[in-house]
């Protein structure tokens, strides 16, 4: 069965520092990988979406990026975090199944910056 | 792009009672909606989804309806408990889900 990893779990950055969180997927090949932010009591903001190695869509312009080094791997990066950038980070993967493309999350990454 | 609005933003029920919550999009195109269920400080979980060629879904407690013609789908949650209380988001696809605001639902015992 798949999994999805994210850490850390929890991070509490201050405001101009670096950001690096990290995703990766188990038992799957080549899934579609995805970033989203949650503000507190928010909806989903779709970030970045990757169907391949270096292959990456920008949502958003901000000042984040995201690379693929592997084909399960999705990292998410910031060279100076703002305050703004609080907030929860969900990575997520999909594979086309059956003419559908069922979706899931990982357990997030619970970002404060102070 | 995709535009996915969601109502209401807020729900009550009594336990025992069904809950209704609706979506609307806007891209003919999109033919894959999913629910998700939010419980607090987890991951959102899918928990039905339904494609285009498919008019209606059940699984247990909760449904799932979907009108091409008006683009618009419901989720249906019936015999509500008190474990049912979160968030839900509906969302569709065309090349990306596109997710609506979401549904705070209580039930109350």
């Amino acid at each position: 069965s798949q999994t999805i990893h994210q850490w850390p779990a929890t991070l509490v950055q201050p405001v101009g520092s670096p950001l690096s969180l990290e995703c990766t997927v188990e038992g799957t090949s080549n899934p579609n990988l995805y970033w989203y932010r949650q503000a507190a009591g928010r909806g989903l903001q779709l970030l970045f979406y990757s169907i391949g190695i270096d292959q990456i869509s920008s949502e958003v312009p901000q000042n984040l990026s995201a690379s693929r080094p592997q084909d399960r791997q999705f990292i998410l990066s910031s060279k100076k975090l703002l305050l703004s950038d609080s907030g929860f980070y969900l990575c997520a993967w999909s594979v086309r199944l059956g003419g559908g493309y069922e979706q899931y999350f990982g357990p997030g990454t619970r970002l404060t910056v102070t | 792009g995709e535009n996915v609005e969601q109502h209401p933003s807020t729900l009550s029920v009594q336990e025992g009672d069904s809950a209704v919550i609706k979506c609307t999009y806007s891209d003919s195109a999109s033919n894959y909606f999913p629910w998700y269920k939010q419980e607090l400080g987890k991951r959102p979980q899918l928990i039905i989804d339904i494609r285009s060629n498919v008019g209606e879904k059940k699984d247990q407690r909760i449904a799932v309806t979907l009108n091409k013609t008006a683009k618009h789908f419901s989720l249906h949650i019936t015999e509500t408990q008190p474990e049912d209380s979160a968030v839900y988001f509906c969302a569709a696809r065309d090349y990306k889900l596109s997710f609506g605001a979401g549904t705070t639902v209580t039930v109350r015992a």
